[in-house]
């Protein structure tokens, strides 16, 4: 039973229009990450929510927002996307976070820019 | 700020050998978690294996155990008795604490492991 769902499994859009990424999770973790992973490399941490309380990492584009109307669901919104944003999103949760907590992912939204 | 690094993009082994994955990292924290990640052509993120640095015992998770160097900053993953389900890319990856709690793991750049039959 999958506990951290992501829809849809491919999502194609065309250059400059807004796209949603959308994450849910049966776990009622407080915790909820958005990783960007390009082709053949490493995931990388664009923003996580705590509860309510949303944490931007620094180097993350203005271009990537994210909504967390719920402790179930999170949004990844990408309102401009452009041709270098074209990726692999993956969703993760935690119980807590803390440093000994599990992460647990979800399968990832394969996103093509056209 | 932490760095993970993964020197081998790619390891190639025949099915029922053994191999070790290599990682080394940089932190001044204290305190943190190790893991290893495999993450088969589904993209799946799988958790291998996790380390707690305050423990000097290494983990081992049936066939897959650690080689945990806290004064080296190394953190390898050994595969034993090598399956084919095992090819997939392994991401060593840590988790540090900060002021409020752990951010998010820090990820390699991975290794592709492929079993030969």
């Amino acid at each position: 039973d999958a506990m951290v769902i992501q829809n849809p499994r491919y999502q194609v859009t065309q250059f400059g229009k807004p796209v949603t990424l959308s994450c849910s999770q049966t776990l009622n973790h407080n915790v909820m990450y958005w990783y960007q992973q390009k082709s053949s490399q490493a995931p990388k941490l664009l923003f996580h929510y705590y509860d309510k309380d949303f944490n931007n990492e620094a180097d993350t584009p203005d271009n990537f927002q994210s909504r967390r109307p719920n402790t179930s669901f999170c949004f990844l919104d990408i309102r401009s996307p452009g041709l270098g944003d074209a990726a692999m999103y993956l969703c993760a949760t935690s119980r807590e976070r803390g440093i000994s907590e599990k992460l647990f992912f979800g399968s990832g939204t394969q996103l093509s820019v056209l | 700020a932490q760095t993970v690094t993964q020197s081998q993009p790619e390891m190639s082994v025949q099915e029922a050998e053994t191999v070790t994955l290599s990682c080394t990292y940089d932190t001044s924290e204290n305190n943190y978690y190790l893991f290893w990640y495999k993450q088969p052509p589904s993209r799946q993120m799988i958790l291998v294996i996790r380390q707690e640095a305050y423990k000097q015992q290494n983990a081992t998770e049936n066939r897959f155990s650690v080689n945990f160097q806290k004064a080296a900053k190394s953190f390898s993953l050994k595969i034993s008795d090598s399956q084919l389900g095992d090819t997939a890319m392994y991401f060593c990856a840590s988790l540090l604490g900060s002021g409020g709690g752990a951010d998010g793991l820090t990820f390699g750049k991975g290794t592709h492991l492929i079993i030969q039959p």
